[in-house]
């Protein structure tokens, strides 16, 4: 059964303090990785996708890797205004009509203070 | 429009009452995705929709869950009969295709009281 792990839940980092966020997956056959932030009562943002295993993609602080098993949203210098719930999804291979359903972790939970 | 949009943006239900959430997706979006988000929780796939065709079903709960799309732009989610369970984040997701990196809407939030 495809699975997706999220860790730690929460993470409180002080402004400025550099840290990452782990999303450990099991998937018959990984089409794509996603990474989403989501801002209370709003729906998750698409930030990332990655495909193979050494990809790497980057957006201002943030910078998203991928293995075979685990993928890190590393979060460099962060802000206050970087503090939301922070998704992983897997998309598995062909599987006909279910291609395209993600599977969602249960998020890690930042909070950056001043 | 510029996003996914979604209605109500909150929705208190008796026990036992029908209730009905929208969504207009981006258009031109072919692939439409519902799912339900619990507090605290990762959003869970309900059902996906191609153009008009409902090609999976299968994160539906229960027959009280029910997912249209007629005319392959606005769907609908009804469920019937609502029980406290029902209660959560009900999230759609439009794409282009199926390729990911969906845009969501921010949600209806249903509370079954």
């Amino acid at each position: 059964e495809d699975q997706v792990t999220q860790s730690p839940e929460a993470l409180r980092l002080q402004e400025g303090e550099s840290s990452s966020l782990n999303c450990s997956y099991t998937v018959s056959g990984l089409r794509g990785l996603f990474w989403y932030r989501q801002d209370p009562g709003k729906g998750p943002e698409f930030l990332f996708t990655l495909y193979s295993a050494g990809e790497e993609k980057e957006k201002e602080r943030l910078k998203a890797t991928l293995t075979k098993k685990e993928s890190f949203l590393h979060i460099t210098a962060p802000k206050p205004e970087d503090s939301a719930t922070y998704l992983c999804a897997v998309q598995a291979l062909d599987r006909g009509s279910t291609l395209g359903r993600l599977y969602f972790g249960r998020g890690t939970q930042l909070t950056v203070w001043p | 429009g510029a996003g996914v949009s979604q209605s109500p943006r909150y929705k208190v239900a008796k026990r036992g009452q029908d209730v009905a959430l929208r969504c207009d997706p981006i258009s031109g979006h072919v692939s439409l995705f519902w799912y339900q988000q619990a507090l605290g929780q990762g959003p869970e796939f309900l059902t996906y929709f191609q153009n008009e065709a409902q090609l999976d079903k299968s994160g539906l709960p229960s027959d009280r869950f029910f997912a249209e799309r007629p005319e392959g732009s606005v769907s609908t989610l009804k469920i019937q009969r609502t029980q406290q369970e029902d209660s959560a984040v009900y999230l759609c997701a439009s794409s282009l295709d199926r390729a990911g990196g969906y845009t969501f809407g921010s949600g209806t939030r249903l509370t079954v009281v």
